[in-house]
C-alpha cells in the first residue's frame, strides 16, 4: 500500500532553516509528483510547490520563491523540503503528498514545525 | 493570485443532504479535488477529477461541475462525516494549485 512517512517534529529559532522529509513506499517513488502543502493551527491548506522526482524539476508557490527548495534522493525513495528564514509564522504541520495528476491522493502523517525563540 | 471560495460552514442533520460549493474562474478548464480533513489528522482525497471517487470512499460522497462553480455533495449525512472539506485545483495555467478556504460541515 502506498505510504509517505514523514521526519519528526521539529524546533527552530527565527532565522534558521529547517529540512523535512518524506519517505515513499508501496510504488515507483519517480512515477509521481511530489506535494508539499502546510497547514497552521486552526488554518486552512496552504500549496507550497511541487516535485517531479524523477527529473528533478521544481515548481514554487509565489509566497515562498526564494525560500523554499524541495529536492530528492531516489536512491532511497525520499523526497525533502527545506524552508529557509523561518519565522514565527511558518509555525505549522507541513505535509507532503503524492501527486499523480499534479493534485494529491496520498498524504504524509504531517511533521509540525515550530518557531520560536 | 487565483482564488477558491468555499462556505465557512455548512449544517445538516443526520440523513439529510449536505452540499458544499467551491467557486473559481479557471474550475471549467481545470478538475477539482476535494479533501475531507477530520481534527488531528492528515486529509483524505474523497472526490478527484471533479466527480471520481477513490476506493474505499463512501458511495454517499459525489461531486459535480457546472461552469466556474464544484459542488461536493453527501447525500444521507452521517455523524462520522463532522469534518472540514477543503476543494483545490489549479490556476489557469495548471502550474500551480491552490485551496479552498475550507468548509466546516457540522452535523446537528
Amino acid at each position: 500500500q502506498v505510504q509517505l512517512v514523514q521526519s519528526g517534529a521539529e524546533v527552530k529559532k527565527p532565522g534558521a532553516s529547517v529540512k523535512v522529509s518524506c519517505k515513499a513506499s508501496g510504488y515507483t517513488f519517480t512515477s509521481y509528483d511530489i506535494n508539499w502543502v502546510r497547514q497552521a493551527t486552526g488554518q486552512g491548506l496552504e500549496w507550497m510547490g511541487w516535485m517531479n522526482p524523477n527529473s528533478g524539476n521544481t515548481g514554487y508557490a509565489q509566497k515562498f520563491q526564494g525560500r523554499v527548495t524541495m529536492t530528492r534522493n531516489t536512491s532511497i525513495s525520499t523526497a525533502y523540503m527545506e524552508l529557509s528564514s523561518l519565522r514565527s509564522e511558518d509555525t505549522a504541520v507541513y505535509y507532503c503528498a503524492r501527486a499523480p495528476l499534479g493534485s494529491p491522493d496520498y498524504w504524509g502523517q504531517g511533521t509540525l514545525v515550530t518557531v520560536s525563540s | 493570485s487565483y482564488e477558491l471560495t468555499q462556505p465557512p460552514s455548512v449544517s445538516v442533520s443526520p440523513g439529510q443532504t449536505a452540499r458544499i460549493t467551491c467557486s473559481g474562474d479557471a474550475l471549467p478548464k481545470q478538475y477539482a479535488y476535494w479533501y475531507q480533513q477530520k481534527p488531528g489528522q492528515a486529509p483524505v482525497l474523497v472526490i478527484y477529477k471533479d466527480s471520481e471517487r477513490p476506493s474505499g470512499i463512501p458511495e454517499r460522497f459525489s461531486g459535480s461541475s457546472s461552469g466556474t462553480t464544484v459542488t461536493l455533495t453527501i447525500s444521507g449525512v452521517q455523524a462520522e462525516d463532522e469534518a472540514d472539506y477543503y476543494c483545490q485545483s489549479a490556476d489557469s495555467s495548471g502550474t500551480h494549485q491552490v485551496f479552498g478556504g475550507g468548509t466546516k460541515l457540522t452535523v446537528l
